[in-house]
């Protein structure tokens, strides 16, 4: 299973982009790179995901430079409701086996 | 759509004592998988069920066990539960493949 590298912790003020970077070096072929959020006593809610290149959706968007050693969260214009733990996963398809392996994310604080 | 139900929502077991955790799946979803988050870090694959097999596992245990019904509705069971075994477990079911999780609020488990 591929292992992913985050940055603890970030801050930053509502209304700025917000990027995360993830590492993850020995990425397999057919490993897709999803990310997740998650609030205080809640089940981590699914953001995004993405193969190569870039992936855009209502809330981020994903970017995956071509060797996709890497991966980079963009949150545009976060608001205080944005305060969350993001994890980025690699994900290990086998077929029907899929398991998923969270590290321990990046804790996003925004204020005001 | 239904989303994913955990029951119950906390609670509280002696050391050496037995639980057992309860999952409904989304609607459609035929793969359920649980996790166990302690405080401050992040989820922990336990094990994955597929069309009622399980379809892979996590570091633990074998006094982690599972099942999974007709209905993908699912059970986590712990036997001689331990003080360690406090934690937020997380259940999320999912189409097989790299398909997103789509997780449930947790049981937060407390073991005294």
């Amino acid at each position: 299973l591929a292992k992913t590298t985050q940055p603890i912790s970030m801050d930053s003020y509502e209304g700025q982009e917000v990027n995360i970077t993830c590492s993850h070096n020995n990425i397999a072929t057919n490993d897709y790179i999803t990310w997740y959020q998650q609030f205080p006593s809640q089940g981590p809610r699914f953001i995004i995901q993405g193969y190569k290149t870039k992936v855009t959706n209502e809330v981020a968007s994903l970017f995956i430079p071509a060797d996709r050693k890497s991966s980079t969260l963009s949150l545009p214009r976060v608001s205080l409701s944005d305060t969350a733990v993001y994890y980025c996963l690699v994900g290990d398809d086998t077929g029907t086996a899929s398991k998923l392996t969270f590290g321990t994310g990046t804790r996003l604080q925004v204020t005001l | 759509e239904t989303g994913v139900t955990q029951s119950p929502t906390h609670l509280i077991k002696t050391r050496g004592q037995q639980v057992t955790l309860r999952c409904s799946s989304q609607s459609g979803h035929n793969t359920v998988s649980w996790y166990q988050q302690a405080l401050g870090q992040g989820p922990q694959f336990i094990f994955q069920y597929y069309r009622e097999e399980e379809n892979g596992r996590g570091n633990f245990p074998p006094r982690f066990s599972g099942l999974q019904f007709p209905n993908y509705s699912s059970e986590l069971n712990v036997n001689a539960l331990e003080l360690d075994d406090s934690a937020l477990y997380l259940c999320a079911s999912s189409l097989p493949g790299n398909s997103p999780l789509h997780f449930g609020n947790g049981t937060r488990l407390t073991v005294t």
